[in-house]
């Protein structure tokens, strides 16, 4: 247990629909990152938040947007979905704003018909 | 050609082999390096970290980073079946997100 939580663990919804993805991070842990995970294009980095602001952008569609709470929460929207955005999404969080020992939630299993 | 590439497997061993893992990289500023598992359908685990060139061992785990040849490796000792799993490379230049890559990984079997 990477002391990550990650909620819902499976969330399926349909094309067009809007959905929210919560994470907890690792008491203690100020930075939070967000991950796509599919079969054809692997982990791909979409979003850092560091103490509450934004500190780095990755792959993120403009569909797509987050934010992290004073109580270091975060959460991930992803609105006007598509088939494409069927995916495993995970979440990360580091001690401080270096990336290099990151600790990954459990993962949402996201599915949509 | 990837930024990071890794052979995708699947890599199937028997129980108590030298499994060897590798990736190689095309960008010169990665500094860090990193090897996460990941079990089927779990979050990757953070098993080693190393900076720059050199060798990190943890019990049957070492890393080894060659910067000159842009080549990273992942030995693991006495496989386990336990040791079964998706290895994932991972390299970051410390630019807050913006060279911060993972490699598709490699599955690994073994068997019993």
């Amino acid at each position: 247990d990477s002391g990550v939580t990650q909620t819902p663990k499976h969330l399926i919804t349909a094309t067009g629909q809007r959905v929210t993805l919560r994470c907890s991070p690792r008491s203690g842990d100020l930075s939070v990152y967000w991950y796509q995970q599919s079969l054809d294009q692997g982990l791909q980095f979409l979003i850092q938040y560091y103490n509450g602001e934004e500190r780095a952008k990755g792959n993120i569609l403009e569909r797509f947007s987050a934010q992290q709470f004073p109580d270091l929460h975060s959460e991930l929207n992803l609105s006007s979905l598509e088939l494409g955005d069927s995916a495993l999404y995970f979440c990360a969080s580091s001690e401080g704003t270096s990336e290099e020992t990151q600790y990954f939630g459990p993962g949402t299993r996201l599915l949509v018909l | 050609q990837k930024e990071v590439e890794q052979d995708p497997g699947p890599l199937s061993v028997p129980e108590g082999a030298i499994v060897s893992l590798n990736c190689t990289y095309s960008n010169s500023a990665f500094q860090y390096f990193m090897w996460y598992r990941q079990y089927s359908r779990k979050g990757p685990e953070l098993l080693m970290y190393t900076y720059s060139s050199g060798n990190k061992e943890d019990g049957r785990f070492t890393a080894q980073v060659d910067k000159s040849s842009k080549y990273i490796s992942l030995f693991i000792r006495d496989s386990q079946p336990s040791d079964s799993a998706t290895y994932l490379c991972a390299m970051s230049a410390r630019n807050y997100g913006q060279n911060f890559v993972f490699g598709p990984g490699t599955r690994l079997s073994v068997l019993p």
